[in-house]
């Protein structure tokens, strides 16, 4: 079945660097991945979807790149504010229903003024 | 109302009650999911529905749980005879295509088995 890995759970960084949250699969490469954003108390906000077929895909400050052959997802956030602290998830097709995600656990991401 | 809407938002309960979590998807959404989420731990998928199509039950952690949903909108998760592994926060989500569409989240009910 399908695995999804985020490597960190909490990353640390000084307001103004860019923060890279890494995001692994292990089994058959989806059609797509999506980055959801959750606040403490909240539910999960989309962020980003990125198809199998696209490199990178940019939004403002963010920018979340695709890589099939290493099954990996990178979500950076450029020029980071203490406001940008959050946990961030990654979610990817579940192999079993269509519309169906599965999520990883999280990056929390503190960044620090 | 423009977003998914939950209630209760906190929901304090003594084990072996029964629960009824309830959640409001966005008009004209067909599909619907819930969620656990313990302190700390990521999303646990529970059920989702599609339209009129069988929901996929396969995330139910035991035949306690239950959810239906009516009229292809409002739906209520059941949880019976309730036990302390059970308190999380129940998040409910809805979107509006298959594969490849977001999913919008409720801010999700807080259980809590004493």
């Amino acid at each position: 079945s399908q695995k999804i890995e985020q490597n960190s759970e909490a990353l640390n960084i000084q307001e103004g660097k860019t923060a890279t949250l890494t995001c692994n699969y292990t089994n058959y490469s989806p059609a797509y991945l999506q980055w959801y954003r959750q606040d403490p108390g909240r539910g999960p906000v989309f962020l980003l979807l990125i198809r199998e077929n696209e490199k990178e895909k940019r939004k403002e400050r963010l920018k979340v790149t695709f890589d099939t052959t290493l099954k990996q997802s990178l979500f950076h956030i450029t020029a980071s504010q203490p406001a940008d602290s959050a946990t961030y998830l990654c979610a990817l097709e579940y192999g079993g229903s269509q519309g169906n995600l599965i999520f990883g656990k999280g990056t929390k991401l503190s960044v620090k003024p | 109302g423009a977003g998914v809407s939950q209630s209760p938002s906190n929901k304090v309960t003594e084990k072996g009650k029964d629960v009824e979590l309830r959640c409001d998807p966005i008009s004209g959404h067909t599909a619907l999911y819930w969620y656990r989420q313990s302190l700390g731990q990521g999303l646990e998928f529970l059920i989702y529905f599609q339209g009129n199509s069988a929901p996929d039950k396969s995330g139910l952690p035991s035949d306690r749980f239950s959810a239906e949903r009516t009229g292809g909108s409002v739906s209520t998760l059941t949880i019976q005879r309730t036990q302390q592994e059970d308190s999380a926060v129940y998040l409910c989500a809805s979107s509006t295509r298959l594969a490849g569409d977001t999913q919008y989240f409720g801010p999700g009910t807080r259980l809590t088995v004493l």
